[in-house]
């Protein structure tokens, strides 16, 4: 069974801070993961991929990956209100498959 | 710009009815997804197609879903008969082919059974 974790929340930071969202998935051999954010009503969107080790920084964001404690986090720093959203962890995961998995969700609320 | 289109965005149904969704994935993507969410179970995977063959499909009820992909820019996803509790949000994702890709997602389509 392919499995992706989320500490599912609800995540409360106040504006300005910086939010730590964590995943951890299952399978040792993937090499894709994705971190999409999904506002209320609307489709996910990605918003951050990475694909080796260590960290990878877009603006405010920053994915990290440690292949080693299949584990991927995504920072968000100097929160915003407009970042409060579901953030959503997808691991494609390896081999023939390719099949792309979701966890459950972070719901992240930037307290004004 | 290459999108993922779905129809219908909105789908109300009387429990027992037909309900087909269809799914345009962004040309050239060769993985197309299919997925459910609902508030209690978060995405879940329906099934999926690599080069239009059906690679998994454990995660859809056999008895009423069905998903097919009939050429390289369409695919189907059907139920029948409809229950209210398949109301939900069904989506559709395209990955090109390659292990680093991005998935992308349509609009979603909103089937609410009565």
């Amino acid at each position: 069974q392919k499995e992706v974790e989320q500490n599912s929340g609800p995540l409360s930071v106040p504006e300005g801070a910086i939010a730590s969202l964590n995943c951890t998935y299952s399978d040792r051999g993937s090499q894709s993961f994705f971190w999409y954010r999904q506002y209320s009503g609307k489709s996910p969107e990605l918003i951050m991929f990475i694909y080796s080790n260590g960290d990878k920084e877009d603006g405010r964001f920053t994915a990290q990956l440690n292949k080693a404690s299949q584990y991927v986090s995504l920072l968000i720093r100097d929160s915003q209100p407009s970042d409060s959203a579901t953030y959503l962890c997808a691991v494609l995961f390896s081999g023939s498959a390719r099949q792309l998995t979701f966890g459950s969700g972070t719901q992240l609320t930037v307290l004004p | 710009d290459a999108r993922v289109t779905q129809t219908p965005r909105h789908k109300v149904t009387e429990m027992g009815q037909e309900v087909t969704m269809r799914c345009q994935p962004i040309l050239g993507h060769n993985t197309v997804f299919w997925y459910r969410q609902t508030m209690m179970q978060g995405l879940e995977l329906l099934a999926y197609f690599r080069n239009r063959a059906p690679l998994d499909d454990s995660g859809m009820p056999k008895d009423r879903f069905s998903a097919e992909m009939p050429d390289a820019t369409l695919a189907t996803l059907k139920i029948q008969p409809s229950e209210p509790r398949d109301s939900a949000v069904y989506f559709c994702a395209s990955v090109a082919e390659g292990s680093k890709t991005e998935a992308f997602f349509g609009q979603g389509t909103r089937l609410t059974v009565v």
